[in-house]
């Protein structure tokens, strides 16, 4: 029971390039979200899904795109990546239903020069 | 939407002191507020939460009280010791919706 992985760990991207992130669960959760973590910002939320083929906006949700193809996938997309998107991003999962505990992956590295 | 503040950003007590750090939320209809810990180079993991229709829930030396009227719930860490140092994170969250929103976390360090 892997939990929840996020792919890649690290990434260095330049200016205007594009890129995937992935959040994989294994727990048959509902609900999964994407957070970015910045120095004194806290977990600020970017995007959400309450179920497959569904998503949401979060609290900063300009700059990225999400699809959630398949319950056990959640992806994060960067169109266009610019230097204020260098950030730890985190994805995590909750079961639905009552309020339940939410489950992080291990955290991505993003760095754009 | 919900805006949740927390409050200190950093604190710092010397080992076997009380900690307590506090937040504050918005959205009246929120009634999930679970409390997270972030040890250095580490993912967020859920330490305790508390739900609406409880007032206060201890778990061994920490424990977290709520007042839904005045939209405020902290956390308190009695005996702290060293392996408390870590970045805590409280949220708040509404039943029927699924928005996860956290404050912006305290930084606690705990010298011995």
């Amino acid at each position: 029971n892997a939990g929840v992985t996020q792919t890649p760990k690290f990434r260095v991207l330049k200016t205007g390039q594009s890129m995937t992130l992935l959040c994989a669960q294994d727990m048959n959760h509902e609900y999964m979200y994407w957070y970015r973590q910045d120095p004194g910002m806290g977990l600020r939320l970017i995007h959400y899904s309450v179920g497959e083929g569904t998503t949401a906006k979060g609290e900063v949700p300009d700059g990225y795109n999400v699809s959630r193809l398949k319950k056990q996938n959640f992806l994060l997309g960067l169109e266009s990546a610019a230097p204020s998107q260098t950030s730890v991003y985190f994805c995590a999962s909750r079961p639905g239903g009552m309020s339940t505990e939410a489950f992080f992956g291990q955290g991505t590295r993003l760095t754009v020069v | 939407g919900e805006n949740v503040e927390q409050h200190p950003s950093t604190l710092s007590v010397q080992e076997g002191d009380s900690a307590v750090i506090k937040c504050t939320y918005s959205d009246s209809a929120s009634n999930y507020f679970p409390w997270y810990k972030q040890e250095l180079g580490k993912r967020p993991q859920l330490i305790i939460d508390i739900r609406s229709n409880v007032g206060e829930k201890k778990d061994q030396r920490i424990a977290v009280t709520l007042n839904k009227t005045a939209k405020h719930f902290s956390l308190h860490i009695t005996e702290t010791q060293p392996e408390d140092s870590a970045v805590y994170f409280c949220a708040a969250n509404r039943e029927a919706g699924t928005a996860l929103i956290f404050g912006k976390g305290t930084t606690l360090s705990v010298s011995s």
